[in-house]
């Protein structure tokens, strides 16, 4: 089954850190894949998302994440993290069989200023 | 541009109970999702419109949840009878069109309590 994986369900982090979130994707042909974000009391909202071409993609606010199809990844990235970052990043995945997003679990990153 | 409403945004009910979910999406948006995301978990998709007819309802626990869009524009999604676990925020999301590339903006949810 086409599934989507993240691995740290809580980040802490220091202002000015560096962040990395994991995400992995299990299935193969067409990959499509996506982070979200949900702001403490505020709805989800699309921070980016890659569907072909350069594998490096840069989204809202400072974040990129990188597809890296021989490790299945899609990790996101944001060199230096601010305290208005926290919040709740999910990654999803365009399932190609049910035509529909799939969410991985969820990371609640939490910045300390 | 407004957002996606929802309403209520908090519901507490007893198991067996039944409760009701509106949404509103985004005015001219075509394809209109409810997802059930439960503590700790992602976004899981229930149920999929176009207009008003069901695109996928493969994931919808049709012997206690139904949802309908009869006019091609606000939704309800129903429970009845509840269960301690339908325990979770219920997510309505709305997009231009069906299909990965049309961006799928998500309401504030409903978070409902089954005690």
């Amino acid at each position: 089954a086409q599934s989507v994986s993240q691995h740290n369900h809580h980040v802490i982090l220091s202002e000015a850190a560096s962040l990395e979130l994991g995400c992995n994707y299990s299935y193969g042909g067409t990959v499509n894949l996506f982070w979200y974000v949900q702001y403490p009391g505020q709805h989800l909202q699309l921070l980016l998302k890659y569907f072909s071409g350069d594998p490096l993609v840069k989204g809202i606010k400072g974040f990129e994440a990188e597809f890296i199809k021989s490790k299945f990844s899609f990790n996101l990235r944001k060199p230096s993290v601010q305290w208005s970052d926290t919040a709740e990043y999910f990654c999803a995945g365009w399932n190609n069989a049910g035509n529909m997003l799939t969410f991985g679990g969820g990371t609640r990153l939490m910045v300390k200023p | 541009e407004a957002g996606v409403a929802q309403s209520p945004r908090y519901k507490i009910i007893e198991k067996r109970q039944s409760v009701a979910f509106w949404c509103n999406p985004i005015s001219g948006h075509a394809t209109l999702y409810w997802y059930q995301q439960i503590l700790g978990q992602g976004p899981k998709l229930l149920i999929q419109f176009q207009n008003n007819g069901v695109v996928d309802d493969s994931q919808l626990p049709k012997d206690r949840f139904s949802a309908e869009r009869l006019k091609g524009v606000d939704s309800t999604l129903k429970i009845q009878p509840a269960k301690l676990e339908d325990s979770a925020v219920y997510l309505c999301a709305s997009s231009l069109g069906t299909g990965r590339t049309y961006e799928q903006y998500f309401g504030p949810g409903t978070r409902l309590t089954v005690t």
